[in-house]
């Protein structure tokens, strides 16, 4: 079993929806979860970190943990088309530990 | 501030040739880590580095040599290419002081390998 699962898409949705994108893993020893974003021939960016289990809100996004089913989210309210992105989730344990990345989801907001 | 900065941004080489990517960052970051990235396989790490000096092997390190003498600079070197190694290649550095942490990526280099 590969220590991090995402679905690779693609995804597409009208815009305004809410998109749900998420991620499963193995490790339960991973403590700080992120999401990145990449636009096409760019490398990623960070769009959001959390440590542990919960919520956190950031404008339109919100990313969720839950670690008792090792399962990550991340919610994008109104998606616009600039939201066309891969979106990756990446976790790792603790310092001097490598970040383990997502495949990636594509995502495409349809105008 | 540059952030990271990778070069070149495109090459193609001959089976066989060596060459060496260049990452460079200006932020201090003791983490350092280079990823290729392929369709459909997402990012796979090659090598990382917590810190001059030190570096560690990632999931797909075979052909890739790295090395760290200073906190800015991690160049990959590809020992003697091969079509597999056609790629796109990303350098990336984070503070690892324990805090969550971001890592900022390069721009990436577009490797051909024929």
């Amino acid at each position: 079993q590969k220590e991090v699962e995402q679905d690779p898409g693609p995804l597409s949705v009208p815009e305004g929806a809410i998109v749900s994108l998420n991620c499963t893993y193995s490790n339960s020893a991973f403590q700080y979860f992120m999401w990145y974003r990449q636009y096409s021939r760019k490398g990623p960016e960070l769009l959001m970190y959390t440590y542990s289990s919960g919520n956190k809100e950031d404008g339109r996004f919100t990313a969720q943990v839950d670690k008792s089913s090792k399962y990550i989210s991340l919610f994008i309210r109104d998606s616009q088309p600039s939201d066309s992105a891969t979106y990756l989730c990446a976790m790792y344990k603790n310092r001097d530990d490598k970040i383990i990345f997502g495949k990636g989801t594509r995502l495409h907001i349809l105008p | 501030n540059a952030g990271v900065t990778q070069t070149p941004k495109f090459q193609v080489l001959k089976t066989g040739q060596s060459m060496t990517l260049q990452c460079a960052q200006d932020m201090n970051h003791e983490y350092m880590s280079w990823y290729r990235q392929d369709p459909g396989m997402g990012l796979r790490l090659i090598h990382y580095s917590v810190g001059a000096g030190i570096t560690d092997q990632g999931e797909v390190p075979n052909g890739y040599n790295v090395s760290r003498s200073t906190t800015e600079d991690f160049p990959l070197r590809l020992l003697s290419a091969a079509p597999s190694q056609t790629s796109v290649y990303f350098c990336a550095s984070s503070y690892s002081d324990g805090r969550p942490t971001e890592a900022f990526f390069g721009q990436g280099t577009r490797l051909t390998v024929v």
